[in-house]
């Protein structure tokens, strides 16, 4: 089935710096990549997606690059904010595609 | 803003009790889901619906049982809660496939003592 590994478990920059989520998927037909972004006390929220007929997408400060070829996907967030601290998980639809498998999330800090 | 509920947000039960956590959505989509989150926040399918009288169990097992009655409802029963079922439990719903995206409520953090 399919498998999403997602790095780092954890990421602390400093307030204006870049930060950079990686995922990779085991699947070759997942089709549809959502990044969520999840703040405390509070269910995940969708982001940004792709979907495999593009490379890369970009909605003002974060964008997802997406390579088939090696199965792998990132979030990209520029000139990171303090209310950008969250937990940030990547999914992609598992084999059957009747739901989204989630990775194991990354819990980015940002500090001013 | 997601149109999705989820209550109560926290419940402190003891264990041997019955326990209903809801879950409505007004958007009209076929499809819900039950995510169990883990203290390390990953979150585990424990059960899906492609709509009404459609339930399915998820990829983690679980001791907690759905039912799909009404396209907006999706309610998960734990007939006798445990310790071990202490966790926040996140409803979600999707248009159609799983292509698409899906939405989440607010959660219920569960604690069995």
């Amino acid at each position: 089935g399919e498998n999403v590994e997602q790095h780092p478990s954890t990421l602390s920059v400093q307030e204006g710096d870049s930060a950079v989520i990686k995922c990779t998927y085991s699947d070759s037909a997942s089709n549809y990549f959502p990044w969520y972004k999840q703040e405390l006390g509070k269910g995940p929220q969708l982001i940004i997606d792709i979907r495999s007929n593009v490379g890369e997408k970009k909605d003002q400060r974060i964008a997802v690059t997406l390579n088939k070829t090696a199965k792998h996907f990132s979030l990209h967030i520029t000139e990171t904010q303090p209310e950008d601290s969250a937990v940030y998980f990547c999914a992609a639809p598992n084999q059957a595609g009747t739901a989204l498998i989630f990775g194991k999330g990354t819990t980015l800090s940002v500090s001013s | 803003e997601a149109d999705i509920y989820q209550t109560p947000r926290y419940l402190v039960i003891g264990t041997g009790k019955k326990i209903t956590l809801e879950c409505s959505q007004t958007m009209g989509h076929d499809k819900m889901y039950w995510y169990q989150q883990d203290p390390g926040m990953e979150l585990h399918l424990i059960h899906y619906s492609y709509g009404v009288n459609s339930t399915e169990k998820g990829d983690l097992s679980s001791e907690s049982t759905v039912s799909r009655i009404r396209t907006e409802h999706f309610p998960l029963t734990l007939e006798s809660a445990r310790p071990s079922h202490t966790s926040q439990y996140l409803c979600a719903s999707s248009d159609t496939t799983a292509g698409t995206e899906a939405f989440f409520g607010q959660g219920t953090r569960l604690t069995v003592v």
